[in-house]
């Protein structure tokens, strides 16, 4: 069975400083892995996504994973935040062998300070 | 040209009615899904359609009941609404399942009095 964890429920940056949001997953076949993020009354929106082949991804607004087998980790970053980055962000694993359901991690608040 | 559309946005009603809320898709995706958010910000499974099938059932009470007249809608009727209903819910959809991107409506915030 597929579980995802995000440490930290909140996460707090200063304006221009590093975001770095962890996300964990559990699986025993190769995972496909998703970020989305939300913003205050909106839906999920997708950031970045990893299949297969390179394990460092490139989203959109600046943002990027890492897919660290060993590990199980697959931590989002972004190099310098914005006063926009202020969101809810959703980890999410998919089988990718049975081609079953999403597994949504808790989400992790992200809030940028001045 | 919205992909994923839900109405209403908003929906307060009272203890014990039923209620409906419609999503529509013009992505052509084969697959749709209901999520609730709980004020925590907890994403839940619902359910899941593929090609009009019901796919994902997660256990939840059978008041809760989707249909799905074709592949381009999926609606959510809740019978006998209870105070802890009260959530955000959203569609989504995909081209197939599991492994390809989920695209999210703007969510229905059900608030049961």
């Amino acid at each position: 069975a597929q579980s995802v964890t995000q440490l930290g429920s909140h996460v707090s940056v200063s304006e221009g400083a590093l975001v770095l949001l962890r996300c964990n997953y559990s699986s025993s076949v190769p995972p496909y892995l998703f970020w989305y993020v939300q913003y205050p009354n909106q839906g999920l929106q997708l950031l970045l996504k990893y299949t297969t082949g390179a394990t460092l991804v490139k989203g959109i607004n600046g943002f990027e994973a890492e897919f660290k087998k060993s590990e199980t980790s697959f931590h989002l970053t972004k190099p310098s935040a914005h006063m926009s980055d202020a969101a809810e962000y959703f980890c999410a694993v998919s089988e990718a062998l049975t081609g079953n359901q999403f597994y949504f991690g808790t989400g992790t608040s992200l809030t940028v300070i001045p | 040209d919205t992909a994923v559309s839900q109405t209403p946005k908003y929906l307060v009603t009272q203890m014990g009615n039923d209620k409906s809320i419609k999503c529509e898709q013009n992505l052509g995706h084969d697959t749709m899904y209901w999520y609730k958010q709980d004020s925590k910000k907890f994403l839940k499974i619902m359910f899941s359609y593929n090609n009009k099938e019901l796919i994902i059932n997660e256990t939840v009470p059978n008041r809760f009941s989707p249909k799905s007249p074709d592949k381009a809608h999926l609606n959510l009727h809740i019978n006998s609404l209870e105070l802890g209903d009260s959530a955000v819910y959203f569609c989504a959809s995909s081209r197939g399942q599991g492994t390809y991107e989920q695209y999210f409506g703007p969510g229905t915030r059900l608030t049961v009095t």
